[in-house]
């Protein structure tokens, strides 16, 4: 089946430091990724959805301009969480759709950060 | 806006009992609805889905039919193993834009030898 990863699994970081963490499709082509935050015993929240090539759509409520989304190819997407704090601690999952016309989407491991 | 609500958890059974895990939803359209599984240390995966009214998904012995009168999208087993143990979510899609999944809170499921 389709795989797609994510890396790093888990990172620590300083308060006030970026981190980037990435998500690619291994073998098949994403139109469409998908990244999602994940607190404890909750469900997963979108965070946004960006196309290959154009300016990500974010949810509601959701910083732009710190979490920095990047689709600059058709198997890779990133997510920098810019200047973290401890609240931005969390599980980041993303999410990869082969397609517009299917509606399964392929879910990475997941990437622990841990804000100090 | 769109909602899923499924049972909290966690789920203890024995192995070979008989499962049910609920979920209801609401929803601005006529979603899909879906049953996800997260094995440990593992990302998501598709369990089952289904698309319409009455439809009933299944896969590796799980169940599911989209009950549009209760709205409601209950996964079942007959006969529940150890390597069963996951989380599992219920989501839903609208058609439409770029088709979100919205996801419920997820169900911890532990089957005991």
């Amino acid at each position: 089946g389709a795989v797609v990863s994510q890396h790093p699994s888990w990172v620590i970081c300083k308060s006030g430091t970026s981190v980037k963490i990435e998500c690619r499709s291994l073998d098949f082509q994403a139109t469409t990724m998908f990244w999602y935050r994940q607190f404890p015993k909750q469900s997963l929240m979108l965070m946004a959805t960006s196309n290959e090539g154009s300016k990500a759509t974010y949810e509601q409520g959701v910083e732009k301009d710190k979490f920095l989304i990047n689709h600059a190819s058709l198997t890779l997407s990133t997510l920098t969480v810019t200047s973290a704090h401890p609240e931005d601690s969390s599980f980041y999952i993303c999410s990869a759709r082969q397609g517009w016309g299917t509606d399964t989407q392929y879910f990475g491991p997941g990437t622990r950060l841990t804000v100090l | 806006g769109d909602s899923v609500t499924q049972m909290e958890g966690p789920v203890t059974l024995s192995e070979e009992a008989f499962l049910t895990i609920n979920c209801t939803y609401t929803a601005t359209g006529y979603p899909s609805l879906f049953w996800y599984v997260q094995y440990p240390g593992e990302g998501l995966q598709l369990l089952l889905k289904a698309t319409k009214a009455d439809d009933k998904g299944s896969n590796k012995g799980f169940e599911a039919t989209y009950r549009k009168e209760t709205t409601s999208f209950h996964l079942e087993k007959g006969s529940v193993q150890v390597s069963d143990s996951a989380v599992y979510f219920c989501a839903l899609r609208v058609s439409g834009g770029y088709q979100k999944v919205t996801f419920g809170t997820g169900t911890k499921l532990q089957v005991i030898p």
